[in-house]
């Protein structure tokens, strides 16, 4: 079964630190997997993705994810948080092709808070 | 994202009946219902290729959904419960949007149940 666990559901880091948040997936071979950033009251966004190639992935603010098939995860990192990147983070992989289309699977979410 | 309009915005209910409307202005062939639980993740609901269904999730046949056209979506719900309180996301994609990563989401309904 396909399954997505973010071991962490909240996560503190002061603004400038580093970061990283954990993604651990479960499937059969090697899925499509993505981060989505949700702010409050606000839809998902798409932070990036990834499938094949270069395991480390570039996104959008900075962000950059690594995937590693020998440990079945996708970590996302940052080098240096600012206060805005407070949000929602989840990892997400699709559960689904073909004629029933894409099903995206998420993990339970991590929380982040940036300390000024 | 304003592409992806949702309204009503916010909702609280009795027992009664309402509906919830999304429309798109994407262009997109698919489009979904996600329902997302407090300090949960969303889970799909529904998904409309063309304006046919293609998944229902084992959803309350309280919730009927509704694709009028390939840019509107709405989401008829009768005598709701009060785990239905949570927020309905609308979402849309082309087709097969696994390697571009073209799902968008709206900005969400909030129902809340008395």
């Amino acid at each position: 079964a396909q399954s997505v666990t973010q071991p962490d559901a909240r996560v503190t880091v002061s603004e400038g630190a580093s970061l990283q948040l954990r993604c651990k997936y479960s499937y059969s071979a090697t899925p499509y997997l993505f981060w989505y950033v949700q702010y409050p009251r606000q839809g998902l966004q798409l932070l990036l993705k990834y499938y094949s190639g270069d395991p480390v992935v570039q996104g959008v603010n900075g962000f950059e994810a690594e995937f590693s098939k020998s440990n079945s995860s996708f970590h996302l990192r940052k080098a240096s948080v600012h206060w805005s990147d407070s949000a929602v983070y989840f990892c997400a992989l699709i559960g689904g092709y073909g004629g029933s289309g894409n099903k995206l699977i998420f993990g339970t979410g991590t929380l982040l808070s940036v300390k000024p | 994202n304003t592409k992806i309009t949702q309204s009503p915005r916010y909702l609280i209910l009795g027992r009664a009946n309402k509906s919830l409307e999304c429309e798109q202005h994407l262009g997109h062939n698919a489009m979904y219902w996600y329902k997302q639980s407090a300090e949960k993740p969303p889970e799909l609901m529904f998904l409309y290729n063309l304006k046919q269904l293609i998944r229902n999730e084992t959803v309350p046949s309280r919730f009927i959904p509704e694709c009028p056209d390939s840019s509107k979506l709405l989401l008829h719900i009768s005598a709701v419960d009060p785990e239905d309180s949570a927020v309905y996301f609308c979402a849309s994609s082309p087709w097969d949007w696994a390697n571009t990563g073209q799902l968008y989401f709206g900005e969400g309904s909030k129902l809340t149940v008395l």
